[in-house]
């Protein structure tokens, strides 16, 4: 089946650090990529996508390029905020059984101190 | 409107209590989805309707049921839950042919 392994948190920065987040994947045929952010006590918000091998999904200073390759789609900013502290869900959705599947990682909290 | 709306937002419940969750979404979503997170856990799958019709049931038990009276609407109703189904429930709609599913913000609920 599909998986999504993404690197173990929690993941603490100050302000202004660059931040990377990795996310590999296993599937089979062409998933979509996703990255999902999770403020405290609130739901799930999509953060950028990606559909197709070397795309690049971009929000917020955020970016992540569809890498087949290496079957990856890591999280990166440039310079992060105190607001950027959330939990970062990597995900794919693909077909199964008639249906957009979609399997998420385990989550990274980010913790981002002034 | 781009937005899965859930109410309530909190809800606390008995053992023997019924109740319902509500989601709706005016984005002309055929796809309907009920997800359990727990804490620090990404969310789990529940059921999938699909054009009104419930075409996933990942194994869940009884005492939660799901309806979708029309188009918009998703319900979740609930009855004689367990301390252990205290979670948050998050809905999410997609578009036919899209891949990429929109969350509502969710509802915290506490069995007592």
């Amino acid at each position: 089946g599909n998986s999504v392994t993404q690197m173990e948190g929690p993941v603490t920065l100050s302000e202004e650090a660059f931040l990377t987040i990795n996310c590999t994947y296993t599937a089979t045929g062409y998933p979509s990529l996703f990255w999902y952010v999770q403020y405290p006590g609130e739901g799930l918000q999509l953060l950028l996508k990606a559909t197709k091998a070397d795309d690049k999904g971009s929000n917020k200073g955020f970016e992540a390029t569809y890498r087949k390759e290496t079957t990856s789609f890591h999280l990166e900013k440039g310079s992060v905020q105190v607001s950027d502290s959330a939990v970062y869900f990597c995900a794919l959705s693909a077909p199964s059984g008639g249906y957009q599947k979609v399997t998420f990682g385990t989550g990274t909290k980010l913790q981002v101190i002034p | 409107d781009t937005e899965v709306t859930q109410t309530p937002k909190h809800l606390v419940m008995g053992m023997t209590n019924k109740k319902s969750l509500k989601c709706e979404q005016h984005m002309g979503h055929r796809a309907m989805y009920w997800y359990k997170q727990k804490a620090k856990k990404p969310p789990e799958l529940m059921f999938v309707y699909s054009y009104e019709k419930l075409s996933i049931n990942e194994s869940v038990p009884s005492r939660f049921s799901p309806e979708c009276p029309n188009s918009s609407l998703l319900n979740l109703h609930l009855h004689a839950l367990q301390p252990e189904d205290s979670a948050l429930y998050l809905c999410a709609s997609r578009q036919t042919g899209d891949t990429e599913a929109f969350f509502g913000q969710g509802t915290r609920l506490t069995v007592v």
